[in-house]
């Protein structure tokens, strides 16, 4: 089945820290793919996406490739602020389905 | 981007009785909303998919009795948890999807947090 696989976190930094969470994803077709981040007590937002292969999403400093040789999608900052502390979920989409399949979620926290 | 309003953000109720939760899509029409159950420091789980007009679409192993979904309009859906107890103490989040484009993103709510004592 599609799945999403996301590396553990916590993930703890000092500010100005370069970041790298890992997405990797298994999927029957070519699904498009979602960072999303979600602050304390709220909701989830979406952060980038992109919808083919090498498709590159940028948003907010953070970027993400898609890369389909490696069925990966990692998200990188070079210079993380303890305003990015949050949950960051990577997230894909298969043409054949409307439903989001979430991966476990990243904790990032910034140190001052 | 689309707002998504979800109320009410936190609800506090007895156990066995129920609790409705409302999502709405303010400045668009959503033809599908999600409704995801999350717990503590974990994933969002998929509970149902509802289309407007139409039954919700229940994953498997999420009760329909226990778990009521009405999208009665395509602005808005409620997830009623009917009889609840304390293990149905979560939060759950609505998205909402503008048309049935595949890429289209999906805008999601703040949240309800809900504890049933």
């Amino acid at each position: 089945g599609n799945s999403v696989t996301q590396m553990e976190g916590p993930v703890t930094l000092s500010e100005e820290a370069f970041l790298t969470i890992n997405c990797t994803y298994t999927a029957t077709g070519y699904p498009s793919l979602f960072w999303y981040v979600q602050y304390p007590g709220e909701g989830l937002q979406l952060l980038l996406k992109a919808t083919k292969a090498d498709d590159k999403g940028s948003n907010k400093g953070f970027e993400a490739t898609y890369r389909k040789e490696t069925t990966s999608f990692h998200l990188e900052k070079g210079s993380v602020q303890v305003s990015d502390s949050a949950v960051y979920f990577c997230a894909l989409l298969m043409d054949s389905s409307y439903k989001l399949i979430f991966g476990s979620g990243t904790r990032l926290l910034v140190r001052p | 981007g689309a707002v998504v309003s979800q109320h009410p953000s936190r609800v506090i109720c007895k156990s066995g009785t129920s609790v409705k939760i409302e999502c709405r899509s303010l400045d668009f029409q959503a033809t599908t909303m999600f409704w995801y159950r999350q717990f503590p420091k974990q994933s969002l789980m998929l509970m149902a998919t509802s289309n407007e007009g139409s039954k919700a679409t229940y994953e498997q192993g999420v009760e329909k009795d226990k778990f009521l979904i009405n999208h009665a309009s395509l602005t808005l859906s409620t997830l009623t948890v009917t009889s609840a107890h304390p293990e149905d103490s979560s939060f759950y989040i609505c998205s909402a999807r503008a048309d049935s484009v595949m890429n289209t993103e999906a805008f999601f709510g703040q949240g309800t947090r809900l504890t049933v004592v």
